[in-house]
């Protein structure tokens, strides 16, 4: 069975610092896909970045980037520069194709910037 | 503009009392899904709709039901709803296979 494992419950950072959000994954398929959403106060899912099992390079959007490291199944997502409108939680997501677009989502992690 | 919508978005109801939280989608999308979000457990997957008639259970499917008589619309029903499925609910829809998952903006239930 799939599982993702976020560590962190709540994390704070200075403003135009960057931080680490962490994210560990469990999976015995080869092909699969991993995701971040950031959820603000208001409540809605945002999609932040995807990286896809087989991808060589860890993929970038902006001011976000996934480490990814295959072999200690870890995906995690690195916010440069946080602004104060980063606060918001923050999960990781990994699904596989084989069962329709199910994502398998992480407890989250709250992350707090401050100015 | 390309959107999921759900109504509504904020519910309070009484223990037993029927009810539905529609979910709507104008992207020709074939799949659709329901979750629930609880503090500490991340968002859950209660059921799936690969297509029109086509409805299978996620990991949380008690106490739902679903139905998918249109590609559009995905409405979740509760027939007897009862406290423990107080939650935020999300509706997600996107093509079979890809990567980017359309999230409504989520209906917020309590059942008192």
């Amino acid at each position: 069975a799939q599982k993702i494992t976020q560590t962190q419950p709540g994390m704070f950072v200075q403003e135009k610092e960057a931080v680490t959000l962490d994210c560990t994954y469990d999976t015995s398929d080869p092909s699969y896909g991993l995701f971040w959403y950031k959820q603000p106060s208001s409540g809605e899912m945002i999609f932040l970045i995807y990286q896809g099992s087989y991808d060589q390079q860890n993929a970038t959007e902006g001011r976000y980037s996934l480490n990814f490291q295959k072999a200690r199944k870890s995906a995690n997502l690195v916010i440069s520069a946080s602004q104060l409108g980063d606060s918001a939680m923050y999960f990781c997501a990994m699904h596989r194709t084989e069962y329709g677009n199910k994502l398998v989502f992480g407890a989250g992690t709250i992350l707090r910037v401050k100015s | 503009e390309a959107q999921v919508t759900q109504n509504p978005r904020y519910l309070i109801t009484v223990t037993g009392k029927k009810l539905t939280v529609t979910c709507s989608q104008n992207m020709n999308h074939e799949y659709m899904s329901w979750y629930r979000q609880d503090p500490g457990l991340g968002l859950r997957q209660i059921y799936y709709s690969m297509n029109v008639e086509v409805t299978d259970k996620g990991d949380v499917p008690e106490g739902y039901k679903v139905s998918r008589k249109e590609k559009r619309n995905f409405p979740l029903i509760l027939e007897s709803p009862s406290p423990n499925q107080t939650s935020l609910y999300f509706c997600a829809s996107s093509l079979i296979g890809a990567n980017e998952q359309f999230f409504g903006p989520g209906t917020r239930l309590t059942v008192l």
